[in-house]
């Protein structure tokens, strides 16, 4: 069964510091890996994707790396702001026709001052 | 490029009522549009598949009747909410298909509250 992981479900950290999530991945056969950031009632925005041969991929403070043997995949905040506080989604896509993509539920990050 | 316009951005409206929800893409052609529904603290949940000036495409355990899907021109998809119930009280979101098989932009969502 196609499925997507994260964790945490939720994670609050103090404005400044460093974050990691992840994301753990049993779709097959893989196309890509995006993370995408949600604010509150808005639509996902996306900060990285990543194919099968990628291992990391930086947009600013955002680092995501991806290793495809052990189907994990990570999104590292370097320096938070407050602006950080949201929803970030792994999505990972799939070339089977069945299932296209496959959304994880997500992990609350919360920056307090 | 890939900007997409969704609007409204929020909507109230009474138990019985239709509400219609569009979606544009404003610098490109979108051939199939997804739609897509999320309740508070949940993932986005594929509801039907668009694809212009045929029939959309519903996944399992939506209401083709209720959540009429109209792909008319290839930057104009709406999604029209019929005989609104509390139940239906929901984020929706479109994506069209660019980037890759199930979207890769969405638009900026339409909260849905039904009263």
């Amino acid at each position: 069964k196609n499925q997507v992981e994260q964790s945490p479900q939720s994670l609050i950290i103090l404005e400044g510091k460093n974050c990691t999530l992840q994301c753990n991945y049993t779709v097959s056969p893989f196309s890509n890996l995006r993370w995408y950031k949600q604010d509150t009632g808005r639509g996902p925005v996306s900060l990285t994707i990543m194919t099968f041969s990628e291992n990391t991929k930086s947009n600013g403070r955002y680092t995501a790396t991806l290793d495809a043997d052990t189907k994990q995949s990570s999104l590292h905040i370097t320096a938070s702001q407050l602006s950080d506080s949201a929803s970030y989604i792994c999505v990972v896509s799939s070339y089977s026709s069945a299932s296209k993509i496959i959304f994880g539920s997500g992990t609350r990050l919360s920056i307090r001052p | 490029g890939a900007v997409v316009s969704q609007h409204p951005s929020w909507v109230i409206c009474k138990s019985g009522t239709s509400v219609k929800i569009e979606c544009r893409s404003l610098d490109f052609q979108a051939t199939t549009m997804f739609w897509y529904r999320q309740f508070p603290k949940q993932s986005l949940m594929l509801m039907a598949t668009s694809n212009e000036g045929s029939k959309a495409t519903y996944e399992q355990g939506v209401e083709k009747d209720k959540f009429l899907i109209n792909h008319a021109s290839l930057t104009l998809s709406t999604l029209t909410v019929t005989s609104a119930h509390p139940e239906d009280s929901s984020f929706y979101i479109c994506s069209p298909e660019i980037g890759g098989p199930g979207g890769y932009t969405f638009g900026s969502g339409t909260r849905l509250t039904v009263v």
